[in-house]
């Protein structure tokens, strides 16, 4: 069964930096395209960021380009997003999804910017 | 960037009763490669991740009660849930994939009238 756990939400300062990972189990993840996703507060869902299976694509949403890197690490079937230079709008539960239709959704982490 | 928009923002249908949302791409998402069409559609319920429903705009992902239906093609599409049960309260959301950036529809909240 598919499985994928996103860690390393927190609070953090404007400014600041959270790096999220994303581990998978369940399917062959060097298979799949990921994606992070992210809901704010009581409201709907935005595409953050995509990455290939290879991991040698990259696209960013206007919004986090220049401050957020995806990456992922297939050996560890892992995904990560490096978020900095973090804003109060940033606020949200960040998902990783699998698939270019996003077959397979991990749990959510929350990352809370304020002072 | 695709805009996606739904219509409603909101219904609620007597259990049983078939519920209907649309959903309207700014510009055709049927990619002429495949002859298919690069949408999906999301159930959300409260606290939960989304779950997807349906992708290429009609086939229906495995595990995924046959009284949810999509159609559609180009511009214009529909989820149908053709009997509505207690389970199916939530919001759902299409989703073009057919350029980046991905979008969303705004969502549609489904209750039991």
């Amino acid at each position: 069964q598919a499985q994928l756990v996103e860690s390393g939400g927190g609070l953090v300062k404007p400014g600041g930096s959270l790096r999220l990972s994303c581990a998978a189990s369940g399917f062959t993840f060097s298979d799949y395209y990921m994606n992070w996703i992210r809901q704010a507060p009581g409201k709907g869902l935005e595409w953050v960021a995509h990455i290939n299976s290879a991991g040698t694509t990259k696209f960013y949403a206007d919004s986090v380009r220049g401050r957020f890197t995806i990456s992922r690490d297939n050996a560890k079937n892992s995904l990560y997003l490096h978020m900095s230079s973090l804003r109060a709008e940033d606020t949200a539960v960040y998902y990783c999804a699998a698939g270019v239709a996003a077959d397979y959704w991990g749990q959510g982490s929350l990352v809370a910017v304020s002072s | 960037d695709i805009v996606m928009t739904q219509s409603p923002d909101s219904l609620a249908v007597s259990l049983g009763e078939r519920a209907t949302i649309n959903c309207t791409s700014s510009q055709s998402v049927l990619h002429s490669s495949n002859n298919k069409n690069f949408l999906g559609w999301y159930q959300q319920k409260p606290g939960q991740p989304p779950k997807l429903l349906i992708y290429w705009a009609s086939t229906r992902e495995s595990g995924v009660p046959d009284r949810f239906s999509g159609s559609g093609s180009g511009t214009d599409f529909t989820l149908t849930i053709s009997s509505l049960q207690a389970e199916d309260v939530a919001v759902y959301y299409c989703q073009q994939y057919y350029g980046l950036p991905q979008t969303f529809g705004q969502g549609t909240k489904v209750e039991i009238k």
